[in-house]
């Protein structure tokens, strides 16, 4: 049974526009969510959080979005960019375990130059 | 400050044979995680460890075994390789209760 869900595999977006990446997840427990990008051949780097508590969390040009009646959360990257390209995966913790995130599948992002 | 380091990048395993993946911080991080990386099934939980002396299973721990004789590190062996095991695995360090992971460059890892 996959707690996290990332139902998108891929998606192309302009350059300058709008990405919009989404993620569903089935545990109630789960009080902290992030996301990650990956490179080719290279570790998960850590891009954003969001607490529970919160609805929404901004840095820069990435947000994340959580809502919790839907057990729903979206990453919006503006504007996007060519180095933006990647997988993004967003992952879950519930109780403080962060030792033991659970990871959705991934989506893979291009954006178009 | 070199992170979370992973030894080595890539290895091929015949059947059988049993190797340990390193893998080291130098953040003091309590916990530290192996996950592995399969195509469609983003990563998944090997084994994990809350402290020194102190580790559990996580999804995937069948082949696999841990120890944590120091904070620092954390490593991984594969007692009996399966072809079952080819992956790419991440090793990943984390401060506290409400922190990010933060992951080593991996392990390629393929098994004949």
């Amino acid at each position: 049974d996959q707690q996290v869900k990332q139902n998108s595999p891929s998606l192309s977006v302009q350059e300058g526009r709008i990405s919009i990446l989404n993620c569903d997840y089935t545990n109630s427990m789960f009080d902290y969510f992030l996301w990650y990008k990956k490179y080719p051949a290279e570790g998960p780097t850590f891009l954003i959080s969001i607490s529970s508590i919160k609805d929404k969390n901004e840095d820069g040009r990435f947000t994340v979005f959580l809502n919790k009646s839907a057990k729903h959360l979206s990453l919006h990257i503006v504007p996007s960019q060519p180095g933006d390209s990647a997988v993004y995966f967003c992952a879950a913790s519930a109780g403080g375990r962060t030792y033991k995130y659970i990871f959705g599948t991934g989506t893979r992002l291009k954006v178009l130059a | 400050n070199a992170g979370v380091t992973q030894t080595p990048k890539f290895q091929v395993l015949k059947t059988g044979q049993s190797m340990t993946l390193q893998c080291a911080q130098d953040m003091n991080h309590e916990y530290m995680s192996w996950y592995r990386q399969d195509p469609g099934m983003g990563l998944r939980l090997i084994h994990y460890s809350v402290g020194a002396g102190i580790t559990d299973q996580g999804e995937v721990p069948n082949g696999y075994n841990v120890s944590r004789s120091t904070t620092e590190d954390f490593p991984l062996r594969l007692l009996s390789a399966a072809p079952s095991q080819t992956s790419v695995y991440f090793c990943a360090s984390t401060k506290g209760q409400v922190s990010e992971a933060f992951f080593g460059q991996g392990t390629r890892l393929t098994v004949v």
